[in-house]
């Protein structure tokens, strides 16, 4: 199975800030890779797909990059809504893997 | 407006079924591969199981083929997910999912414990 690294696992951030969330794939999944964003208590929420394709309705403040196995989900001008669990999941070879996550926290 | 709601989550013993459904609305059910992916509690999200449009392809993750079962009903726009020899490492919540490969909509989960 592919293997995805999230970096880091937790980030604390200020109001107004840009972050960067990588993730690593254990080996190259061209650009098949998504981003999503899980608020406390609440169901997922997909952000982009296809490494860099913003899902209907996404703010563009979120950014992804990469392809190959490095990809990077940036989040301009946070916000207190922002704070959440950041995923990202490869869906080139099934089965389909998330990363561990990454807590932001504003 | 896409709506997905799942069902069928309950407390189960360790070795025993339950059928978890999901219910779609919004969208035309016949046009799009669905997948189920759950949550334990406390942990990251893993990708369960997927089935083309026409149920004829399946997919499963590793440690749920021979166990686990998706299938869906067309006419009634209704995904399933049908759980045999649950143990206690299948406690989670079980989402439903629009699309194969960029997953656009989210149900609101299903949970599902299994304990003595």
């Amino acid at each position: 199975d592919i293997q995805m690294t999230q970096s880091p696992s937790s980030l604390s951030a200020s109001v107004g800030d840009r972050v960067t969330i990588t993730c690593r794939a254990s080996q190259g999944i061209r650009r098949y890779l998504a981003w999503f964003q899980q608020k406390p208590g609440k169901a997922p929420k997909s952000l982009i797909y296809d490494a860099s394709n913003l899902q209907n309705g996404v703010p563009s403040k979120f950014t992804g990059n990469g392809s190959g196995t490095d990809f990077s989900l940036t989040i301009s001008s946070l916000q207190p809504e922002d704070c959440a669990t950041y995923y990202c999941q490869q869906y080139d070879k099934s089965p389909y893997t998330f990363g561990q996550g990454t807590k932001l926290e504003i | 407006e896409v709506h997905l709601v799942e069902s069928g989550g309950d407390l189960v013993q360790p070795g025993g079924s339950l059928r978890l459904s999901c219910a779609a609305s919004g969208f035309t059910f016949s046009d799009f591969w669905m997948t189920w992916v759950r949550q334990a509690p406390g942990r990251g999200l893993e990708w369960v199981a997927n089935i083309k449009e026409d149920g004829s392809e399946k997919h499963y993750v590793d440690s749920v083929i021979g166990r686990f079962a998706i299938s869906r009903d067309n006419a009634k726009n209704s995904l399933y997910l049908q759980m045999n020899s649950l143990r206690g490492d299948d406690a989670a919540v079980y989402f439903c999912l629009r699309g194969r490969h960029a997953l656009d909509f989210w149900g609101q989960g299903t949970m599902v414990t299994v304990s003595s």
